[in-house]
């Protein structure tokens, strides 16, 4: 089964430093990769995903991942840290083989201080 | 559009007791799931279901049961709970369009405790 590795617990970064979140992903076929934030006792919201086509995908506010097949990864990152990005981020990987089996990965809780 | 909701959004039990969890969308999506959360270990697959009157076990159902019997509703069942289901339930769905067909939408969650 396909499986998702944040390698991080835990992340602080400077306001106005640029950010990254790390994800390792191993699927038996082509991955469907996903990036969701989550807030303090909220759900989880959608941020970006690569299905195919270009390795660098663009998402919701002004975050970025970039899908790197050689290296199984796919980074979260933003050139820009606020304060109100911290939150929980979680990567997630679904096989295309296997549609309905999504995997997330334990999360990553992302702090940006002023 | 509420988009995915849940009731309730918090519940207590005491063990060997039953309760059902609803999860309702109104986006008219074919998928829905329902997952639970716990501390350092992400969202698991509790159960899915792919449309009306169909369901199917993810990777933790054990000790769940899940209804379909209208499109835009997914319920949630716990028999018997054991202090093991104390988490945080989240349901999403999903649709099949083209162009939309990839994000899960999530509910806010409801959070259980089993005493």
């Amino acid at each position: 089964a396909q499986s998702v590795a944040q390698p991080e617990d835990q992340v602080n970064v400077a306001e106005g430093n640029p950010l990254t979140v790390k994800c390792t992903y191993s699927v038996s076929g082509n991955p469907y990769l996903f990036w969701y934030v989550q807030y303090p006792n909220r759900g989880l919201q959608f941020l970006l995903k690569y299905i195919t086509g270009d390795n660098l995908v663009k998402g919701s506010y002004g975050f970025e991942a970039e899908f790197n097949k050689s290296q199984t990864s796919f980074h979260l990152k933003k050139p820009s840290a606020l304060v109100s990005d911290s939150a929980l981020y979680f990567c997630a990987v679904r096989d295309m083989k296997n549609n309905n089996d999504m995997r997330f990965g334990a999360g990553t809780r992302l702090t940006v201080k002023p | 559009n509420a988009g995915v909701t849940q009731t309730p959004k918090f519940r207590v039990l005491k063990t060997g007791q039953s309760m059902t969890l609803l999860c309702a969308q109104d986006m008219n999506h074919e998928y829905m799931y329902w997952y639970r959360q716990d501390p350092g270990m992400g969202l698991r697959l509790i159960h899915y279901s792919v449309g009306e009157g169909t369901t199917a076990k993810g990777e933790v159902p054990d000790g769940y049961n899940v209804s379909r019997l209208k499109k835009q509703n997914f319920l949630l069942g716990l028999e018997s709970a054991a202090p093991s289901q104390t988490s945080v339930y989240f349901c999403a769905s999903r649709s099949t369009s083209s162009g939309s067909r990839h994000e899960q939408f999530f509910g806010p969650g409801t959070r259980l405790t089993v005493l």
